[in-house]
């Protein structure tokens, strides 16, 4: 049972562009979501994280929104840059539990192009 | 700077062999993970380990183990590879519940 849905798989944005990665989780005691970034050939590194007491975070270019009432969470990325193509993985967990609770998407490519 | 590393990128074994996937973190982490990664199905968790001589299965342990001897080395094993565990392996270590996962950059299994 997937407890957290992402989407899209896959993502093409022109440079300078929004990207936006939406995931929905299902279970409400949910209250850590952080998102990965994966460069090829290299592992996962924690990009941003949000707590569900705030609405939005923003972090550089890098911002997640979160709508607690619809259960979802989405990742924007503005100005898009060809160095920003990576996979990205959205995750979900409860903190009083410890990351091996920790439920991760099913990941999206993103691939900027020039 | 945090680092996992894995021991071997690429491996290529035969069925029913014994496979040893090794990891080592030099920031003296007390939680460490294994993952695999296929795509479309993001990463689902094989076992963990909170303390030397500590495992605890996670979401898809059959066919797998784990040693950890040492506070830095986290080990898998797979008893017999199959076919089916062609994939690519992360290995993860934290310091404390919740902080961020640490990443090697994984080994690319091929079991023929």
């Amino acid at each position: 049972q997937q407890q957290v849905k992402q989407s899209p798989q896959s993502l093409i944005v022109q440079k300078g562009g929004i990207s936006i990665i939406n995931c929905a989780y299902e279970n409400t005691a949910f209250d850590y979501f952080p998102w990965y970034q994966q460069f090829p050939g290299k592992g996962p590194a924690l990009l941003i994280a949000i707590r569900p007491d705030v609405s939005e975070k923003k972090e550089g270019r890098f911002t997640i929104s979160f709508n607690k009432s619809a259960k979802q969470f989405s990742l924007h990325i503005m100005d898009s840059q060809p160095g920003d193509s990576a996979t990205y993985f959205c995750a979900a967990s409860r903190t009083n539990f410890g990351n091996e609770k920790l439920t991760f998407g099913t990941g999206t490519r993103l691939t900027i192009i020039p | 700077d945090v680092k996992v590393t894995q021991s071997s990128r690429y491996l290529v074994k035969r069925t029913g062999e014994k496979v040893f996937l090794e990891c080592v973190q030099d920031m003296d982490h007390e939680n460490m993970f294994w993952y695999r990664q296929d795509p479309g199905l993001g990463l689902r968790l094989i076992y963990f380990s909170y303390d030397v001589k500590m495992k605890e299965k996670g979401d898809i342990p059959e066919g797998y183990s784990v040693s950890r001897e040492k506070k830095e080395r986290f080990s898998l094993i797979l008893e017999s590879a199959s076919t089916n565990q062609t994939s690519m392996y992360l290995c993860a270590s934290s310091s404390v519940p919740l902080s961020p996962l640490h990443f090697g950059n994984g080994t690319r299994l091929t079991v023929t």
